[in-house]
């Protein structure tokens, strides 16, 4: 059994450049959790997505940032624009069901994204 | 916005001690769970605590949970060099389905 991977581990961009950044969740999670964070702080929610659907993406911090999760697996969190404030680690972690009082998130080991 | 504040913000200790970490947290909770990371990447689920519960254990780990003061504590007894990471806690609200809220987290060293 695999764990949540995530790719690439480290992307160096410039400042306005698009990057995607792309999570495996643990085969046949419904829910899949993106999280961003900047050095010093815990990671701060950012999307989540109960199968194919955003059911919550209040975290997303401006409408350059935008996630998919076509066939309800694989997501892709997609930064347009990137500027130097973006320059974080983002986490992605699956889970079961995503409801429920217990609700195990499972967290890959991250994609540090340095905005040049 | 961070929900929850883990107190201390760094704790060095020698091999051998306990360490005590503690979390406060502002809502009403489903939920709170502890994370340990190590070198600023992959979080490690170590134990969650519901609502309901005021004390849990697993292996060294003993958590408490106090929802009238809402805060929490992590307890790691006879700490390990290995133990060496940032403690994160983690509140799950009462919002239908389940986004986690960490905490800045605990930075702990445990020297040989």
């Amino acid at each position: 059994g695999a764990g949540v991977s995530q790719t690439p581990s480290n992307k160096v961009t410039e400042k306005g450049k698009y990057v995607e950044l792309r999570c495996d969740p643990i085969s046949g999670h419904t829910a899949l959790y993106w999280y961003r964070q900047s050095l010093g702080q815990g990671p701060e929610f950012l999307i989540y997505f109960q199968g194919t659907g955003a059911a919550d993406d209040s975290g997303l911090p401006n409408d350059r940032f935008f996630a998919v999760r076509p066939e309800g697996s694989v997501s892709t969190l997609k930064i347009q624009r990137t500027e130097r404030g973006d320059s974080a680690v983002y986490l992605c972690a699956s889970s079961f069901t995503g409801t429920g009082s217990y609700n195990e998130q499972f967290f890959g080991p991250g994609t540090r994204l340095t905005v040049l | 916005s961070q929900q929850g504040e883990e107190d201390p913000q760094a704790l060095s200790i020698q091999e051998g001690e306990n360490a005590t970490m503690n979390c406060s947290y502002k809502t009403s909770i489903n939920n709170l769970q502890w994370y340990r990371q190590n070198s600023g990447r992959g979080l490690v689920h170590l134990i969650l605590i519901r609502s309901n519960e005021r004390e849990k254990h697993s292996g060294r780990l003993r958590v408490t949970l106090d929802t009238s003061k809402k805060s929490s504590s992590l307890l790691i007894t006879a700490s390990r060099a290995a133990d060496t990471a940032s403690y994160f806690c983690a509140t799950d609200q009462n919002s239908g389905y389940s986004t986690l809220t960490f905490g800045k987290g605990t930075m702990l060293l445990v020297s040989p």
